[in-house]
């Protein structure tokens, strides 16, 4: 059963600052793995899907890097604003099913003007 | 299209008393998944859709919860004699079936029970 684990919980950063989400995953048998972004009382937005078979995938400010073997995925965000506060989540699809997503608990993001 | 569509936005109910929520994907997807989410937490799978036919129930999915997407298009999730512990978010996501496959959320539908 694929578990899915992102560190830290929260992080309150002072605007312009470079960030980095951790995210880790128990089965690295996975062919992509997705971030979303959700605001509070919000509906979920994706912000970034890397495959397998890339190391990286880029938006913007937002770069994602995926290492199948040790079980790792981050997100990096470049000179972070106000308006990037929100909860972020990772999700890697299940083994048996790979149409079904585990997502980690998030890491909420406060940035400070 | 504006992306996936979830009614009501919010429910309030009553303990024992059913409720069901629609959604109402991308129009061209033919997948569709319902997710919960409680507070402080990720979502978690609880059904998903290929066209009409129910290819999997998490066993979240008590037999109180039913699913149905009778045409292929919009699909609903009916709570029978629901609980206090049913309170969360309920969210819907669809996408095309493909490789990759990337989903799509709704809002999502609040839902309290007292």
């Amino acid at each position: 059963k694929q578990e899915v684990t992102q560190i830290p919980a929260a992080l309150s950063v002072p605007e312009g600052e470079n960030l980095v989400l951790n995210c880790s995953f128990t089965d690295s048998a996975i062919y992509n793995l997705q971030w979303f972004r959700q605001d509070p009382g919000k509906g979920l937005t994706s912000l970034l899907l890397i495959q397998s078979s890339q190391r990286e995938q880029t938006s913007g400010r937002l770069n994602a890097s995926l290492d199948k073997s040790s079980g790792r995925s981050t997100l990096y965000i470049a000179a972070s604003q106000p308006g990037d506060s929100a909860t972020y989540l990772c999700a890697a699809p299940e083994e048996t099913s790979g149409s079904r997503l585990t997502f980690g608990e998030g890491t909420q993001l406060t940035v400070n003007p | 299209d504006t992306g996936v569509s979830q009614d009501p936005r919010h429910k309030i109910t009553k303990r024992g008393q059913n409720v069901t929520f629609r959604c109402d994907p991308i129009s061209e997807h033919n997948r569709l998944y319902w997710y919960r989410q409680t507070l402080g937490q990720g979502p978690e799978f609880l059904t998903y859709f290929q066209n009409e036919a129910q290819l999997e129930k998490s066993r979240l999915l008590s037999d109180r919860f039913s699913a149905e997407r009778p045409k292929g298009s919009f699909s609903t999730l009916e709570i029978q004699r629901t609980e206090q512990g049913d309170s969360a978010m309920y969210l819907c996501a669809s996408s095309l079936m493909g490789i990759p496959e990337k989903l799509f959320f709704g809002s999502g539908t609040q839902l309290s029970v007292l």
